[in-house]
This record gives structure tokens, sequence and C-alpha cells, in this order.
């Protein structure tokens, strides 16, 4: 059974603190490695999609990095906003293009204004 | 207007009683999957269709079904629906092996 794990399950910051959460999976058969940030009452709205060992992407104060040969991806957030708050999921896609997609538990981040 | 639309998007039925949750696309994305949310276990793929009359099971399909007749649309079918299937269900729509765009989602209660 393919697992995706998070780590911390719940983080609880300051405004202006910045953070960082982790999302680890299988090393093979690897295709590529999503990030969504999902708010209370909403729907999972995408941030990333990685596929390169290596690869790093920015939106605003979010960046993230990804090792395919460790098995693990790092979501930064730079100056932690309220606005922040949500939970941030990682999905591992595996088998190729047309393969499955699994979604870890997520991290759920509190900023405190 | 980009969207995946769910409906209904809250339903309480009773045991036994067939129903059909609808998710409709209009982005002409060739791939669609249901998932459901339930507490402390994260997001769980049911069903997933890369393309018209193409589907296959993801980690939870028991007591499920899925069809996909239209690009643009997958109903999720439960025949005989039960207590444990009482979730909140979403429905996500991406080009193939893209970003899922997910719709509003569907509270389910069975009684």
């Amino acid at each position: 059974i393919l697992n995706v794990e998070q780590s911390p399950q719940s983080l609880h910051v300051q405004e202006g603190d910045s953070t960082n959460f982790t999302c680890s999976f299988p090393s093979s058969n690897f295709y590529a490695l999503h990030w969504y940030r999902w708010e209370t009452a909403k729907s999972p709205e995408a941030l990333f999609v990685m596929t390169l060992n290596g690869d790093e992407k920015k939106k605003g104060r979010i960046s993230a990095t990804l090792n395919t040969k460790e098995g693990y991806s790092y979501l930064y957030i730079k100056g932690s906003q309220p606005e922040d708050s949500a939970t941030y999921l990682c999905a591992f896609l595996y088998g190729g293009s047309q393969g499955n997609l699994i979604f870890g538990k997520g991290t759920k981040l509190s900023v405190k204004p | 207007e980009a969207q995946v639309t769910q409906n209904p998007r809250y339903l309480i039925t009773v045991t036994g009683k067939k129903l059909t949750v609808t998710c409709s696309q209009n982005m002409n994305h060739e791939y669609m999957s249901w998932y459901r949310q339930d507490p402390g276990l994260g997001l769980r793929q049911i069903y997933y269709s890369m393309n018209v009359e193409v589907t296959d099971k993801g980690d939870v399909p028991e007591g499920y079904k899925v069809s996909r007749k239209e690009k643009r649309n997958v109903p999720l079918i439960l025949e005989s629906p039960s207590p444990n299937q009482t979730s909140l269900y979403f429905c996500a729509s991406s080009i193939i092996a893209g970003e899922l765009f997910f719709g509003e989602g569907s509270r389910l209660t069975v009684l």
C-alpha cells in the first residue's frame, strides 16, 4: 500500500513567522507531486505541480522544493499571515501520467494575528 | 468561468435508497475523479476516469459506481447507501497529470 506522509499534522504560528512542512512519498515510480491549499468550508486549490528532481516553485510568499530520489518535498511559507491559515495537502502521482493520485492527510496551519 | 459543479451540495437520505451525485466540468478535461473526505483520514479516492467510457477503482470503491458517458460528466452512484457512506464528497477534474480542479463538495448523510 502506497503511503504519503505529511508532517506535522498541525502547526500554530504567529503572524510574521516563517514556517515549513514536509511531504514524504515513495521514491519509486514517481511521476509528479502536487501541493494544494484547502481553506475551511471551501474546496482544495492547487498551489504547485512538480515533476523534476530538484524542482523549486514559488507563488508569492509560498515556495516548494522536490527531492524525488529520497522521496520528500518541502513547502515553505515566508512571513505567515492569518489568511494563510488552511490545510495544506500534498498528493503523489505514481505509475505514469495515467496513474493514480494519492493524497496525504494534510498539515493544518493556524496563523495567529 | 471554468468550474466543476456538483449536485446536490447537501443531502440527507436513508439506508438503501439509491442516489446519484452529479459532477460536471466545463474545461474539456480528460481526467475526472471522486474523493471522500472523512475526519482524520484525509481525501481518499473512490473512482477515477481517464476519458469517456474509461473508469478505474481508487482506494475505496466499495459501495460506489461511476459512469462516464460524456466527457464533461461523471456521476457518482450509490446503489444502496449505508451509514458508513456518510461523508463529504468531492469531484475533481484535470488534464492528464495536471493540477486538479475541485467542485464545491457534497455533504451526504445516510440515516
